[in-house]
């Protein structure tokens, strides 16, 4: 088991709904990402957050908006909720420096369903 | 952009037997190249990280070499055991050298290890 956990475990939400999905990073990491899943698929790149700041985002609308705070912990946000959103959502911790990589802890996921 | 594919046929391999697992890339060549192991429910676990520069990784039963010329890494697991089977991802990036910072993944492979 990694340090990392996430709140709720599963979510169900209406479409047009926003929700909040939050995680908490293993000890000693300054970098948080986001991710993506659909069954059956791999996890899709949301963003990332080193130190606070905004490090890198994928292909992903605006309503899907982040944060990270001086503890590390971090929140996903999603607005105005679409059918299409339904998927696990997978936060990873890492120790990250700028220009390097770093294996990432993942949380056990947040399920979310919109119907 | 950046695709990664995986076979996505699940590999049927008899225990005790090596399994082979193949990441193909297009596009640039990663600086990092990242293999995971996904069981299901579960939120992914790292198994091990190469760079650009290596030729290959070892650690324990496990195996990863990395071929820039063909876009390639292989991923090897000796002496399989049942335990071995889940489904097994492989991750790219370039480092924190961008400022927009991704990591792509693979639809992942689904390994069965038959005893």
């Amino acid at each position: 088991e990694t340090g990392v956990t996430q709140s709720p475990t599963h979510l169900i939400k209406t479409r047009g709904q926003q929700v909040t999905l939050r995680c908490s990073s293993q000890s000693g990491h300054n970098t948080v990402s986001w991710y993506q899943q659909a069954l059956g698929q791999g996890p899709q790149f949301i963003f990332q957050y080193y130190r606070e700041e905004e490090n890198g985002r994928g292909n992903f609308p605006p309503r899907f908006s982040g944060l990270q705070f001086p503890n590390y912990s971090s929140e996903l946000n999603v607005n105005a909720l679409e059918l299409d959103d339904s998927a696990l959502y997978l936060c990873a911790s890492s120790l990250g420096t700028s220009g390097s990589s770093y294996e990432q802890y993942f949380g056990p996921g947040t399920r979310l369903t919109v119907t | 952009s950046q695709k990664i594919e995986q076979n996505s046929e699940a590999l049927n391999i008899q225990e005790g037997k090596t399994a082979t697992l193949t990441c193909n890339y297009t596009n640039y060549s990663p600086a990092y190249l990242q293999w995971y192991r996904q069981d299901p429910g579960r939120g992914p676990v790292f198994l091990l990280l190469i760079r650009e520069n290596e030729k290959e990784k070892r650690k324990e039963r496990l195996k990863v070499t990395f071929d820039t010329t063909l876009k390639q890494s292989l991923f090897h697991i000796t002496a399989s055991q049942p335990a071995d089977s889940a489904t097994y991802l492989c991750a790219l990036d370039r480092g924190h050298m961008d400022s927009n910072y991704q990591l792509i993944w693979g639809a992942g492979t689904k390994l069965i290890i038959k005893p």
